[in-house]
This record gives C-alpha cells, structure tokens and sequence, in this order.
C-alpha cells in the first residue's frame, strides 16, 4: 500500500474551512485515498474516501488532484469538536488499514 | 452505516491475570476483523488480522501466544491478553470490513476500543 505524509499538527479557527493536505506520491490506479479521525480516547470514525473524483459527504469534502499524488480533506466550518487526530490511509479495497502518524487538527475559539 | 461494537471499553486488571475483549459486527458480517494497539500519543498498530474459521495472522513483533485471538463466527472476534503486565496497558481497538455504499467498495468500521490497565 502507498505511504501517505501530513502535516503533524494544523490550527483552525472555529467556524473557518479546515484544508488538510496528504501526499501520496506512490498511489497506484487501484487504490483508493481513505480518511478517518480520531477523536481523545475514542475508536477512528470513518470521514470519507475517493478514487480519483472529488467527493462530498455530510462531513467533509475531499478533493483528489487530478494526478491523484496528493489530496485535501476539507472541513468546510470546523468546530470546537472536530478537533481530533485525522488519518489520511491509501490502500486497496477491502484491505486493512496502515494508519501513519496523521495530523492534529486544533480548532480554536 | 455498518456498528461495531467493542466490550469492555474499559478494564483493569492485576498483573498476571486474563483478559479478554470482544469485538462484534451489530449489522453486517465480517469474515475479517483487525486488532490495534495504541499507546498514548502514538499512532494505532496493527496488531493482527482475525480470520473467521481460521488462525489470525499476526504482524512482526506481536506474540501470539500473548494475544490470543479466536474469531469463532462472522460477527465475533475475541483478543484475550494473557497473564498481563502493566506494559499491556493500551488502548485496543478492532475494526471489521463492510460495504460502504452502492458501489461495493468496503470501509473499515472500527469499534470504540477498550482501555486496558494492568495494575
């Protein structure tokens, strides 16, 4: 599976877009870019994934450049409670999930 | 969306004891469940990967006969950490594979972990 790097740790302010970047340099065609967060002490709660086209969720976009080497999740008006742990995770479907050290996403007031 | 559900979330337990944690799939089947570790501040570990009717897979450096794992159906899969040691005290979480939307493509539904301490 591609390795995948994020930033260690963002600041948001508290109503703001949240714009997390991921590089996955080495994606081959079959895989597919996952996001998940994890919030203190709590199980990864699943955000969104993508092939190749954007996608939009009740959560979250994410957009895929058109090389599919790097993605953005955005958060469109983040919270005080999205702060979390956000895991950007390439891989096949139906494949386990290699999780790196992903970025810390703050929202401040 | 697809529950997995995780028991206990939290446990302490006296060094050299059992514990067992299970991991349920509420509305789908999963034929394979996945075990984590998370120590404080760090990322989540593959542990091992659970296979119904057959033997885990574990991942280098985890030992098996410390962590045992029986995935006995297509809903349950079980972690029992043997005789622990306050080394053991983690943060374990499962996860099970199920169909995400129309399209077939599967996501990862993760349990709510458990939080071991051994004392």
């Amino acid at each position: 599976d591609a390795k995948t790097t994020q930033p260690p740790s963002m600041d948001c302010a508290e109503g703001r877009a949240a714009n997390l970047p991921c590089n996955h340099s080495t994606i081959s065609g079959n895989e597919y870019v996952y996001w998940y967060r994890q919030i203190h002490s709590q199980g990864p709660q699943y955000i969104i994934h993508g092939l190749k086209n954007n996608e939009t969720n009740e959560m979250a976009s994410l957009i895929i450049t058109e090389d599919r080497k790097s993605s953005t999740l955005i958060l469109p008006h983040a919270t005080l409670r999205d702060t979390a742990v956000y895991y950007c995770i390439v891989l096949n479907a139906g494949n386990m999930l290699t999780f790196g050290g992903g970025t810390r996403l703050m929202v401040k007031p | 969306g697809a529950v997995v559900s995780q028991h206990p979330s939290r446990v302490i337990c006296k060094s050299g004891t059992s514990v067992k944690i299970e991991c349920r799939s509420l509305d789908f089947q999963a034929t394979t469940m996945f075990w984590y570790r998370q120590f404080p501040k760090q990322s989540l570990m593959l542990m091992a990967t659970s296979n119904e009717g057959s033997k885990a897979t574990y991942e280098q450096g985890v030992e098996k006969d410390k962590f045992l794992i029986n995935h006995a159906s297509l809903t349950l899969s079980t972690l029992t950490v043997t005789s622990a040691h306050p080394e053991d005290s983690s943060f374990y979480i499962c996860s099970a594979n199920g169909y995400a939307d129309r399209t077939l493509n599967t996501e990862a539904f993760f349990g709510q972990g458990t939080r071991l301490t051994v004392v």
